[in-house]
């Protein structure tokens, strides 16, 4: 039982190049979410979803896409990378909020510098 | 939004007992009170879950007042592993989405 991974754990870009992080639960888990997380900050969530085939906006989705094409897998696309998405970026998954213990599961994280 | 308001940082000395209050001003009906504790090139990791009162488990305790506009981790007999940075989050129970971590505070376990 992995838990949550993601891959790459890091990634180094240059600004314009496009890049997909990939994210992969085997809990059974509903819900995923992908937060990014800035040096001395808390982590701000970006999209997430709810079920297979669906996605949503979060707090700071801009110049990020995501899919969840399968239900153990969520995808985070850059399509022109930026400085300003240097970042540590974490991807969770959780049963659905309002079960008896609403636990979000963190993967161990995807280290990005975009130059 | 709930937001959340922590203290940036607090020190504590191993065996003391430490609490960190997080203000939740807005806090929904539907909202319940998580808290999480992550360590440096670390994902966060649950600790704790509650809706009013007190809640133990076998790490921690939460204690949320009547009208919940706050809540207060208590962590008993802290160690030096216990050094971590500990998010409040507020989650709502009906929407994932409307869920925010604040920018936690830093506790320091000295020996």
């Amino acid at each position: 039982n992995a838990g949550v991974t993601q891959t790459p754990k890091f990634r180094v870009l240059k600004t314009g190049q496009s890049m997909t992080l990939l994210c992969a639960q085997d809990m059974n888990h509903e819900y995923m979410y992908w937060y990014r997380q800035d040096p001395g900050m808390g982590l701000r969530l970006i999209h997430y979803s709810v079920g297979e085939g669906t996605t949503a906006k979060g707090e700071v989705p801009d110049g990020y896409n995501v899919s969840r094409l399968k239900k153990q897998n969520f995808l985070l696309g850059l399509e022109s990378a930026a400085p300003s998405q240097t970042s540590v970026y974490f991807c969770a998954s959780s049963f659905p909020p309002g079960t008896a213990v609403y636990e979000q599961y963190f993967g161990p994280g995807t280290r990005l510098t975009v130059t | 939004l709930a937001k959340t308001t922590q203290p940036i940082s607090m020190d504590s000395y191993e065996g003391q007992e430490v609490n960190i209050t997080c203000s939740h001003n807005n806090i929904a009906t539907n909202d319940y009170i998580t808290w999480y504790q992550q360590f440096p090139s670390q994902g966060p990791r649950f600790i704790i879950q509650g809706y009013k009162t007190k809640v133990t488990n076998e790490v921690a305790s939460l204690f949320i007042p009547a009208d919940r506009k706050s809540s207060t981790l208590s962590l008993p007999r802290v160690s030096l592993s216990d050094t971590a940075v500990y998010y409040c989050l507020v989650v709502n129970n009906t929407n994932a989405g409307k869920s925010t971590f604040g920018d936690g505070t830093t506790l320091t376990v000295k020996p």
